[in-house]
């Protein structure tokens, strides 16, 4: 069956800091993958989105993902991050379609020390 | 041009009581998809129409959830009667129809459910 496994709960890292989030997909073949963020009292919003060609992605507000078809990960990072950052991130995958549903990770809450 | 909305934000409702969400999705979107999101887990696909019709309903718990979308505009999705584990976010999104591609799914704010 397919999967998505955020294997992080909660992070807290400081402004300015790097951040990493982890994303590992369980499926067939390689599906389209996605990060979506939800920021408090808000719907999700789609940050990135890998098809195909260039491994490295880069989304909205500074983030970029990485694409290892070998590791089947899809890990999002940002260099700095910022106080507006704090949010909920969602990783998830959909089958190749031009409409099919969408499988999403747990998530990964993140906070930000000032 | 407006996003997807929902109604209401927040309901609060009894176990054994009936609650009715509602979608109405970006205009000209033929795309319409119901998910939750109940305590800490993870978001979980419920339901999607193609106009008026259903096209997957796989992710629908039971049969006391029925969802219906007459005309292809906006959508219903009704609790009756609610239970306590239905507690949770309900998403609604639209996506165009069509194409070969991908067609981006944009969600709207969700609906809080309490079920006491």
């Amino acid at each position: 069956a397919q999967s998505v496994t955020q294997p992080d709960i909660h992070i807290t890292v400081s402004e300015g800091a790097s951040l990493e989030l982890r994303c590992n997909y369980s499926y067939g073949a390689t599906p389209y993958l996605f990060w979506y963020v939800q920021s408090p009292g808000q719907g999700l919003q789609l940050l990135l989105k890998y098809f195909s060609g260039d491994t490295l992605v880069q989304g909205i507000k500074g983030f970029e993902a990485e694409f290892k078809r070998s590791q089947s990960s899809f890990n999002l990072r940002k260099p700095s991050v910022h106080w507006s950052d704090a949010a909920e991130y969602f990783c998830a995958v959909a089958m190749y379609s031009s409409a099919s549903k969408i499988i999403f990770g747990s998530g990964t809450r993140l906070s930000i020390r000032p | 041009e407006a996003g997807v909305t929902q109604f209401p934000s927040h309901s609060v409702i009894e176990k054994g009581q009936t609650v009715t969400l509602r979608c109405d999705p970006i205009s000209g979107h033929d795309n319409l998809y119901w998910y939750r999101r109940v305590m800490g887990k993870e978001i979980k696909f419920l339901l999607h129409f193609v106009k008026e019709s259903k096209q997957d309903e796989s992710g629908m718990p039971n049969n006391r959830f029925l969802a219906e979308r007459t005309g292809g505009t906006y959508s219903t999705l009704k609790v009756q009667p609610a239970e306590l584990e239905d507690s949770g976010v309900y998403f609604c999104a639209s996506s165009e129809l069509g194409g070969s591609s991908y067609n981006e799914q944009f969600f709207g704010p969700g609906t809080r459910l309490t079920v006491l």
